[in-house]
């Protein structure tokens, strides 16, 4: 079955510190698509990032990178020296086409607490 | 760059009342999706939309729910009488139809629904 699994229900940082989120999926497809998602306290989905099954090339963007491992199942997100604007729950997301709807299928986030 | 709206983007009514929530999609994505967000939780699948009529729905998408495309520009979620269990966010999504365009949802700012 899809499903994936955020463990951090919580981390709170001190600004500049380096902090990592977790995400473990589990699917029963060999063509998949993972995600992560930035929801600032208004609300919005924020998309951040989307990287395919067959791609696991670690991937940088600025402050942030992204380790995808199919080995373990994990596509972890990393923030370097953390702001107190990275403040906001992050979820990682899962789709497949298995069902035929590719529909998403989201873990349970991981807020993040970025301290001045 | 297109976007997907919603309106309005927030709600407030009284249990049992029925609700409307719009979405504009974009123009040329053929698929379509509702999402909620209970507040404090994660983002839960309720119903994907594909050639006027439903391709797969979750359990939280029983008889109380229904959808419609009544146009071709907007994609509607319609809660018959709401419950108090109904206040969440409400997402909308689109996507295209081939390629990678498969597993890639485009998200709407949500509307924010309040039963009193």
């Amino acid at each position: 079955a899809q499903k994936v699994t955020q463990a951090q229900t919580e981390i709170s940082v001190v600004e500049k510190e380096d902090v990592t989120l977790d995400c473990v999926y589990e699917t029963r497809d060999t063509t998949y698509y993972l995600f992560w998602y930035k929801q600032p306290p208004s609300g919005e989905l924020v998309f951040l990032i989307r990287r395919n099954s067959f791609d696991e090339q670690n991937e940088i963007s600025g402050r942030y990178s992204w380790n995808f491992q199919k080995s373990t199942s994990s596509f972890n997100f990393t923030i370097t020296a953390s702001q107190v604007v990275d403040s906001a729950v992050y979820f990682c997301a899962l789709s497949e086409g298995y069902s035929g709807t590719y529909k998403y299928i989201f873990g349970t986030g991981t807020r993040l607490k970025v301290l001045a | 760059e297109p976007e997907v709206t919603q309106t309005p983007s927030h709600q407030v009514t009284q249990m049992g009342q029925e609700v409307i929530l719009r979405c504009v999609p974009i123009s040329n994505h053929l698929y379509f999706y509702w999402y909620r967000q209970i507040l404090g939780q994660k983002v839960e699948f309720l119903v994907s939309f594909y050639n006027n009529e439903i391709s797969e729905k979750s359990e939280i998408f029983d008889d109380q729910f229904s959808v419609e495309r009544p146009d071709g520009s907007n994609f509607t979620l319609k809660i018959r009488s709401t419950k108090l269990e109904d206040s969440a966010m409400y997402f909308c999504a689109s996507r295209g139809v081939t390629g990678e365009k498969l597993y890639e949802q485009y998200f709407g700012p949500g509307t924010r629904l309040t039963v009193t």
